[in-house]
């Protein structure tokens, strides 16, 4: 079985700063994916970003990317610039690629983004 | 864009019921997913279903059921709800296949019981 911990429960950041997430793992597979997802207070959960395992150059997305340590079993997300839009829960998943699309969650970081 | 649809944003029920949630989707997608949603303990996966007619197991699946009747179709079921099952419900689908991995969810039904 797999699990996903994430140890920042909140996070607050200034407008235009940087955040990093942080998010680990356990897992024996080795073909797999990882994700993070965002959940703003409209609760409406939407794909940040998403890491394939075999791959390892790091995932980006405009302002989101992530940094992947395989052997370390960490995926973190660091957010550029960030929005008053970025104010949500963040939740860090994992997908093994042999089992269908069930994706296992970590607890969630609720970040604030400051005005 | 995909839309997954769940029938109530809020509910609220009496211990004892039988809650049914419901949850459509609208691009064809073969699997469909039930998951619950806690403070610090993140997403929980109830039920999944590949296909009409088939379910399998998650997490949690104790005090749930669902049924798959239509492919576009996921119902949570729960048989008699009890206070322990106030929560946030989140369905979820996603097409299937080699590389098609991202999940789609609606928008949550928070469900009381009292």
């Amino acid at each position: 079985a797999q699990t996903v911990t994430q140890s920042q429960p909140e996070m607050s950041v200034q407008e235009a700063e940087t955040v990093t997430l942080s998010c680990t793992y356990d897992t024996s597979e080795n073909n797999y994916y990882l994700f993070w997802y965002k959940q703003p207070p409209s609760r409406q959960m939407i794909l940040v970003i998403r890491q394939e395992a075999y791959k390892q150059q790091n995932a980006t997305e405009n302002r989101f990317s992530v940094n992947f340590q395989k052997a370390a079993k960490s995926f973190s997300l660091k957010i550029s610039d960030s929005q008053l839009g970025d104010t949500a829960m963040y939740f860090c998943a994992f997908m093994n690629n042999n089992a269908g699309n069930m994706l296992t969650f970590g607890g969630g970081t609720r970040l604030m983004v400051k005005p | 864009d995909v839309k997954v649809t769940q029938s109530s944003r809020y509910l609220v029920k009496r211990t004892g019921e039988k809650v049914f949630l419901e949850c459509v989707q609208d691009m064809d997608h073969e699997n469909m997913f039930w998951y619950r949603q806690d403070p610090g303990l993140g997403l929980r996966l109830i039920y999944f279903s590949y296909d009409v007619k088939m379910k399998e197991k998650g997490d949690i699946p104790e005090g749930y059921s669902v049924s798959r009747e239509k492919k576009e179709r996921f119902s949570l079921i729960l048989e008699s709800a009890s206070t322990n099952q106030t929560s946030m419900y989140l369905c979820a689908s996603s097409l299937g296949g080699t590389g098609n991995t991202e999940a789609f969810f609606g928008q949550g039904t928070r469900l009381t019981v009292v």
